[in-house]
């Protein structure tokens, strides 16, 4: 089957722009997490969707956002990019149950 | 809040030599564990698992880890590695309870020399 879906692969933005990125669970996965991947400090996890409600947030500042439609789909939204945000953005569903997650290739976002 | 450590940054190895990465946590609770390996220019693929049971789990290529509760820690072997085993490693840890909000480690970057 199909596996995990972020569109798109690369993005360049500058400073003060929002960005908008897209995340295509596996189907029949009703969890969407997103992690932002940087060299320095790893994968550090952003937030979960699971069945169109936000379950868990980690400590990132509003400026990081989400949603997930009732298709499962999600969407993360960046607003006024700092220099700082570029990183790997990486997308992981699973059935939302006590299981494995599976890893979308990422969209890697460059801020200029 | 969890967190996890792997202390091993860079390891170089020769092929065949074999490989035991650290990975400890810190949690009181009940935790799921993993070991997720990132390829050059690949994403994250599972390598495998521990939720419960014995503690000692095998995965994929040859993979295996082993659950010590009272250490905290969930290291990985492999007996023989390949030069295809060149990838980054990452320990992860979730609990039951908190949906899937993974804890990762800082990665393990493996070098496979021919």
């Amino acid at each position: 089957k199909a596996g995990v879906t972020q569109t798109p692969r690369y993005l360049i933005k500058t400073r003060g722009q929002q960005v908008t990125l897209s995340c295509s669970p596996i189907s029949g996965h009703r969890s969407v997490s997103w992690y932002q991947q940087t060299p320095g400090q790893g994968l550090q996890f952003l937030f979960e969707y699971f069945s169109e409600t936000q379950r868990n947030k980690g400590n990132f500042p509003g400026r990081f956002s989400g949603r997930q439609f009732s298709n499962s789909r999600s969407e993360m939204n960046v607003s006024t990019l700092e220099l700082g945000d570029s990183a790997l953005y990486l997308c992981a569903s699973s059935t939302g149950g006590n299981t494995e997650a599976f890893f979308g290739q990422g969209t890697r976002l460059t801020v200029v | 809040a969890q967190s996890v450590s792997q202390h091993n940054h860079h390891v170089i190895l020769s092929e065949a030599a074999s490989l035991e990465l650290g990975c400890n946590y810190s949690y009181g609770g009940t935790v799921n564990l993993f070991w997720y390996v990132q390829y050059p220019g690949q994403h994250l693929q599972l390598l495998l698992k521990y939720f419960s049971g014995d503690p000692l789990v095998k995965g994929i290529k040859g993979f295996e880890a082993e659950f010590i509760k009272s250490k905290f820690s969930f290291n990985l072997r492999k007996p023989s590695v390949q030069w295809s085993d060149t990838a980054e490693y990452f320990c992860a840890v979730n609990s039951p309870n908190t949906g899937n909000q993974f804890y990762f480690g800082t990665g393990t970057s493996l070098t496979v020399i021919p």
